[in-house]
């Protein structure tokens, strides 16, 4: 299967933004799924695991779920920063590969 | 927990190239490690992965580099390789090394891979 995210997202600082995660067969909620903030020169971090899980180290305005009514995921940043413009990746998996989508480029 | 890879540089096409990717502050023997590169101006691209001994350390890849590029690993030195051969100039890129089993949870700083004549 595959995710596919918008290509890119453009919101105002304090705003909310969402960015959905499509899973083009199977369940979403099959799998977990996880979301990746990437800023350019610098590994990938985890934002959200495990569909809606926020490790400590993530501010509150992060919020990950799944819906499977569209067989998708998606991650909410409220509260919006500067310091949030970033590429951002969701990433599931299936019993032989890893999946990751093909990005969304989130300009505050 | 922490990753720290080394290798990289500029090679010709159809050279070889092995990246090396050393953990610490978790327990190595039990990680499932994957490789994970971008190429200039794409996304993140999934490459592959080995499974934990104790899984049975089969690996797994993508198509586009079976049969080129060789996943191993020496868990008595807590370290992952990434043995690429028949280097393609569409395999440019940064490449990182990742931990975890259901997601990516600890990554390498990344090392740049140049294939060009």
């Amino acid at each position: 299967f595959i995710l596919t995210q918008p290509h890119s997202v453009s919101e105002s600082p304090g705003k909310t933004v969402t960015i959905s995660c499509t899973r083009s067969s199977g369940n979403i909620a099959s799998k977990y799924v996880q979301w990746y903030q990437h800023r350019p020169g610098s590994p990938p971090i985890t934002v959200i695991e495990e569909d809606d899980q926020r490790p400590s180290w993530v501010p509150d305005r992060f919020s990950g779920s799944i819906d499977p009514s569209s067989n998708s995921a998606s991650l909410s940043i409220s509260g919006l920063m500067p310091e949030d413009e970033a590429d951002y990746y969701c990433q599931s998996y299936d019993s032989k590969s890893v999946i990751i989508g093909g990005g969304t480029k989130l300009t505050v | 927990e922490q990753l720290v890879q080394s290798g990289g540089g500029l090679v010709k096409p159809g050279g070889s190239l092995r990246l090396s990717c050393v953990g610490s502050g978790f327990i190595f023997t039990n990680a499932w490690m994957s490789w994970v590169r971008q190429a200039p101006g794409k996304g993140l691209e999934w490459i592959g992965r080995i499974k934990s001994m104790n899984d049975g350390g089969a690996t797994d890849d993508i198509e586009a580099v079976r049969g080129r590029f060789i996943i191993s690993r020496d868990d008595s030195k807590s370290t992952v390789f990434l043995q690429m051969s028949g280097l393609k100039i569409e395999d440019t890129g940064v490449y990182y090394c990742a931990s975890g089993l259901v997601g990516l949870d600890v990554w390498g700083q990344g090392t740049t891979v140049t294939v060009s004549s």
